[in-house]
């Protein structure tokens, strides 16, 4: 595609559900990675995949973080037992290579938790 | 975790004025600096990579610079006009990954 799309814009849930957050990055880009941005704060780096592998798992919270790229293209941001503070703007960007080359964000998913 | 710190957190200026903000990273396992630009209900779009200490930069009214040894970047924009109200963002990058700074978020007053 054309750039890079998340979906859902918008999701709403009760607490203790789980969502699915889907990223579909630009084709071609091997590297990928999810943020989350809560209210007031900076971009917050969640997981790096480059091509089908999690490069980088650091940023996840916790366990109940789990996110998925099966063919080195479409990713998912699972969340389970979602809870009020997890609730942000969750972003995707994607990149040719690492490094100096420019990231490329989605509009980003907003979660909000009830 | 690697600190990047952008300051002022926010800003408000006159249409027509110039403003100037700070991006400070570690100076050790640097590989690029990156500079976005993030307006209300879009997504991040990028502005400047830099890699070289001493870089300059400049799109239309808005440049940056590079100090490596230092650990700094500066965005200037001249002229600054209502447009370009929207969160500055800035990227610290060792290679294979991003650290982001908090932004700091510009209002240019009508």
């Amino acid at each position: 595609g054309a750039g890079v799309s998340q979906t859902p814009s918008n999701k709403v849930t009760e607490k203790g559900k789980y969502v699915e957050l889907r990223c579909d990055p630009i084709s071609g880009h091997t590297a990928l990675y999810w943020y989350r941005q809560s209210l007031g704060q900076g971009p917050e780096f969640l997981i790096y995949f480059q091509g089908t592998g999690a490069a980088d798992d650091s940023g996840l919270p916790n366990d109940r973080f789990f996110a998925v790229r099966p063919e080195g293209s479409v990713s998912t941001l699972k969340i389970q037992r979602t809870e009020r503070g997890d609730s942000a703007v969750y972003l995707c960007a994607s990149s040719q290579i690492m490094g100096n080359t420019e990231a490329f964000f989605g509009q980003g998913t907003r979660l909000t938790v009830v | 975790i690697l600190n990047v710190e952008q300051s002022p957190q926010s800003l408000h200026v006159q249409e027509g004025d110039s403003t100037n903000f700070t991006c400070s990273f570690p100076s050790s396992n640097f590989y690029a600096l990156h500079w976005y630009r993030w307006e209300t209900a879009k997504s991040p779009e990028a502005l400047f990579v830099m890699t070289l200490n001493g870089d300059e930069k400049k799109k239309g009214r808005i440049s940056a610079t590079l100090n490596t040894k230092e650990g700094y970047s500066y965005l200037y924009i001249k002229g600054s006009q209502p447009e370009d109200s929207a969160t500055y963002l800035c990227a610290f990058s060792t290679g294979n990954q991003f650290y982001f700074g908090t932004g700091t978020s510009l209002t240019v007053i009508p």
